[in-house]
């Protein structure tokens, strides 16, 4: 029944390791996004993906790269590990073109890196 | 350079009080302002939104406030009661832009009992 969900919803692990984030959505949207919410609660866009095709990439370390290999899907994958990288990552969908519009998001993976 | 700008960043209240968040913004091309509630451990969730063509829009308790000409618009939270505890979030977005949003820093309110 989860619109939009996400997995693992936490994750620990050790500076240098390269891990996955994957995140669903069932409502039918044609948008994905990640978004990072560090530790002082600020949301800060990385990527979006519009029907498969990446259409947002903010100033992000190219050690992250988004995948989405559907519009129901986007995976975020995030190599060499850094302490820094330890927040929480979102994703959330939305459907572009609508009248009024607005994101629906996961529940968060609270990524920590030691 | 942040494109929202909210404040207070935390918010005491007292059950039955009124609790007011204030976002600010400077780029004109905005046209849809949401505001976000988040419990812990949740993600942001989609509260009440307002366009800039009209000044208030209220859903039960919630209220948006909007000055165009200001480029200020706020929260106001009738009658708070403890289950309003959250952290809140202003955003803005341009339409046709893919939705993207920009998000304030989030107040955290606490309504005590």
């Amino acid at each position: 029944d989860t619109a939009v969900s996400q997995t693992p919803k936490y994750l620990v692990t050790q500076m240098g390791n390269d891990k996955s984030i994957k995140c669903e959505q069932n409502l039918g949207h044609d948008t994905m996004y990640w978004y990072k919410q560090d530790s002082k609660k600020f949301l800060k866009i990385m990527f979006s993906y519009n029907n498969k095709e990446l259409i947002i990439n903010e100033t992000v370390p190219n050690r992250f790269s988004p995948k989405s290999p559907d519009k129901a899907h986007l995976n975020l994958h995030i190599n060499s590990l850094e302490l820094g990288d330890s927040a929480v990552y979102f994703c959330a969908s939305s459907q572009v073109g609508r009248t009024t519009y607005g994101y629906t998001f996961g529940s968060g993976t609270r990524l920590t890196v030691v | 350079q942040q494109q929202v700008k909210q404040s207070p960043q935390s918010l005491i209240v007292q059950k039955g009080g009124i609790s007011i968040i204030n976002c600010a913004y400077e780029n004109t091309a905005f046209d849809y302002f949401p505001w976000y509630q988040q419990f812990p451990g949740k993600g942001p969730a989609l509260l009440i939104a307002i366009r800039p063509d009209v000044s208030e829009k209220k859903e039960g308790r919630f209220t948006i406030s909007f000055n165009k000409s200001a480029k200020q618009f706020s929260l106001h939270i009738m009658d708070s009661q403890p289950g309003d505890s959250a952290t809140y979030f202003c955003a803005a977005s341009i339409r046709n832009n893919f939705n993207k949003f920009y998000f304030g820093s989030g107040t955290k309110l606490n309504v005590k009992p």
